[in-house]
């Protein structure tokens, strides 16, 4: 079956400027996590949806990060005003609700230039 | 709160050779315990989990052991394949004994490279 899917696989953007990526995840998995990979890091975790409700969002760095899930399945990602120091790769995950096993998707490289 | 701390790298090993790459572990609760590992141009995959203490997880040949008394998940194996070559990521998850978030704290991450 098909994996979680993430688009774009790669976005370059200018400092200032608005992105959204895009995650789908497993179909029937009702747990989507956001995680971001810095160069020579472990991914760190930005934000969980369980179905649509985002439950924690803890990990989020400021207010330029949002995200949605408005239909519980598909999430996207929106970073405003983008910085320099956002360039990472952004991964998405999803699982069953109350297992553990996270899947992963390739991730979308974000360049801010 | 929650942390993980992973021996750094990069490891480089002969073809054959015994591989161990330590991981330890902070938690306030009683995590689940993962290695994930993350292949040239790939995204992250589980290698192998333990939920409790003094369980094994194993998969590939790889093997690591949840070792409460030592807050340990070391990853061995014990004889590596230039296949193996990758970055490894020690991982863990608050999920469990009533908590459902679920969110992962991982390690910096251990490249490893074998040689023939």
């Amino acid at each position: 079956g098909a994996g979680v899917s993430q688009t774009p696989s790669n976005k370059v953007t200018e400092k200032g400027k608005y992105v959204e990526l895009r995650c789908d995840p497993i179909s029937g998995h009702t747990a989507l996590y956001w995680y971001r990979q810095s160069l020579g890091q472990g991914p760190e975790f930005l934000i969980y949806f369980q179905g649509t409700g985002a439950a924690d969002d803890s990990g989020l760095p400021n207010d330029r990060f949002f995200a949605v899930r408005p239909e519980g399945s598909v999430s996207t990602l929106k970073i405003q005003r983008t910085e320099r120091g956002d360039s990472a790769v952004y991964l998405c995950a999803s699982s069953f609700s109350g297992r553990n096993e996270q899947f992963f998707g390739p991730g979308t490289r974000l360049t801010v230039l | 709160g929650d942390s993980v701390t992973q021996m750094e790298g990069p490891v480089t090993l002969s073809e054959e050779a015994f591989l161990t790459i330590n991981c330890t572990y902070t938690a306030t609760g009683y995590p689940s315990l993962f290695w994930y590992v993350q292949y040239p141009g790939e995204g992250l995959q589980l290698l192998l989990k333990a939920t409790k203490a003094d369980d094994k997880g194993s998969n590939k040949g790889f093997e690591a052991t949840y070792r409460k008394e030592t807050t340990s998940f070391h990853l061995e194996k014990g004889s590596v394949q230039v296949s193996d070559s990758a970055v490894y990521f020690c991982a863990l998850s608050d999920i469990g004994r009533g908590s459902t978030l679920g969110r992962l704290y991982f390690g910096r991450g251990t490249q490893l490279t074998v040689w023939p």
